[in-house]
């Protein structure tokens, strides 16, 4: 499977505890995406990567967000303090960004994480 | 502002029927890329088709294709034949280009729920 890996797929977890969410792109895709969907709305952007660089983050990534690409290739997006309002699936994209690229970015499946 | 709207909440299609499903987007932007993409109840966003603003033919990816009129600020996606396999959460999606011509990162409509029916 060459597609955008990420894992967990689910994850249940009391409020108050931390959660790991790691992101394995397509083999040479230069930016990685990290987005945030909760019911019946579209993904929400909350940062983006070029190789290892953190270009861009939203202001929906509050100070209990945290994502990392330290070598540029998968990424973790980490979560400390859970809250009820945390609930929503976590969608990681990656695109090949260049002179010659196209313009498809592709997600993965998604990871899901309920706060109870 | 809403930078990409999409008026459907629910669309209904018979099997083999055409139907298309509606976007419009703001952008002051002269560069920017629009996409659709497919998200069953698998939760994965599956990737249908791209039109580049600067692109002068509508998008085809074979049943899939982008009625593209930029005057109006309108990129419908228009699937042909419908198939039970198509029923899904569709939604538009926007990437504008920075003034540096590289690209930036998505922001995507409230999406159309479509149905495909017998």
């Amino acid at each position: 499977d060459t597609g955008v890996s990420q894992n967990p797929r689910h994850k249940i977890t009391k409020r108050g505890q931390n959660v790991t969410f790691r992101c394995d792109p397509i083999s040479e895709h230069n930016r990685l995406y990290w987005y945030r969907q909760t019911l019946g709305q579209g993904p929400e952007f909350l940062t983006y990567f070029q190789n290892e660089a953190q270009l861009e983050k939203s202001r929906l990534l509050s100070d209990r967000f945290s994502a990392e690409r330290p070598k540029g290739s998968f990424s973790t997006l980490e979560i400390q303090r859970t809250e009820q309002g945390d609930s929503a699936m976590y969608l990681c994209a990656s695109s090949l960004i260049g002179l010659h690229s196209g313009n498809t970015i592709y997600f993965g499946e998604g990871s899901w994480l309920t706060v109870v | 502002a809403q930078k990409i709207t999409q008026t459907q909440p629910g669309m209904f299609v018979q099997e083999k029927e055409a139907v298309t499903l509606d976007c419009t987007y703001d952008t002051s932007d002269p560069s920017y890329g629009l996409f659709w993409y497919k998200q069953p109840s698998s939760g994965e966003m599956i990737f249908l088709i791209y039109q580049g603003s600067y692109d002068q033919q509508n998008a085809t990816e074979g049943r899939y294709s982008l009625n593209f009129q930029k005057a109006r600020k309108s990129a419908n996606l228009v699937i042909s034949a419908s198939q039970l396999g198509d029923s899904a959460m569709y939604f538009c999606a926007m990437r504008e280009d920075t003034v540096t011509g590289t690209a930036s990162k998505l922001t995507f409509g409230t999406g159309t729920r479509l149905q495909v029916m017998l």
